[in-house]
């Protein structure tokens, strides 16, 4: 099992360019996540999803969109990118067990705005 | 959802327990606690979590306090590549969306 994939790895972006994130999983796990982790600093949550076609707003939605069409992707997008969004994005994933339900995380993806 | 703290650096030397402790005096009844680590650059990645007994895997043990207001997140015997920001996060189990990851503890396991 490859686990959590990220693509791409690195991104450099101008100001207002669009992008999308593409977050992948092979554990058939029922949530996924997007965090942004900026230099020094915790995760913090953009957007989740419980299921295929269902996502809800996280700690900093704001400048991003998601969709889950799929129940093993999840796609982060920035319609206008902003020098503020220079961070490193990790998508995770967990499964629905009841108890427990640890997240797993992918490599990252370290995307810059110029 | 409870918060926690933590010391924001420890060392340790090598081959050593490192001893990781954590806060959460806020803690509600129906709440785990689960630590994280994440080696630099990289994503985090699961360590251990428990709701009030000690719990011990390949990786380290988890000792939660009686009152469950603070626990300690052990690695018996810390290797260079322990080195690492380690989160101590307070949750109920169904909700990994809220996972709140602070700033965490950074561990340097030296030679």
């Amino acid at each position: 099992n490859a686990g959590v994939t990220q693509t791409p790895k690195f991104r450099v972006l101008k100001t207002g360019q669009s992008m999308t994130l593409l977050c992948a999983q092979d554990m058939n796990h029922e949530y996924m996540y997007w965090y942004r982790q900026d230099p020094g600093m915790g995760l913090r949550l953009i957007h989740y999803s419980v299921g295929e076609g269902t996502t809800a707003k996280g700690e900093v939605p704001d400048g991003y969109n998601v969709s889950r069409l799929k129940k093993q992707n999840f796609l982060l997008g920035l319609e206008s990118a902003a020098p503020s969004q220079t961070s490193v994005y990790f998508c995770a994933s967990s499964p629905w067990r009841g108890i427990g339900n640890e997240q797993f995380f992918g490599p990252g993806t370290r995307l810059t705005v110029l | 959802d409870a918060k926690t703290t933590q010391p924001p650096s420890m060392d340790c030397a090598e081959g050593r327990a490192a001893n990781l402790p954590c806060n959460h005096s806020t803690i509600s009844g129906n709440e785990y606690v689960y630590w994280y680590r994440q080696i630099h650059s990289q994503g985090p990645q699961y360590i251990i979590h428990g709701l009030k007994n000690n719990e011990t895997n390949e990786m380290a043990s988890l000792i939660i306090t009686e009152d469950r207001k603070s626990s300690t997140l052990i690695l018996p015997h810390a290797t260079l590549r322990d080195t690492a920001v380690y989160y101590c996060i307070v949750r109920v189990s169904t909700g990994g969306f809220k996972t709140i990851f602070g700033a965490g503890t950074r561990l340097f396991v030296k030679a």
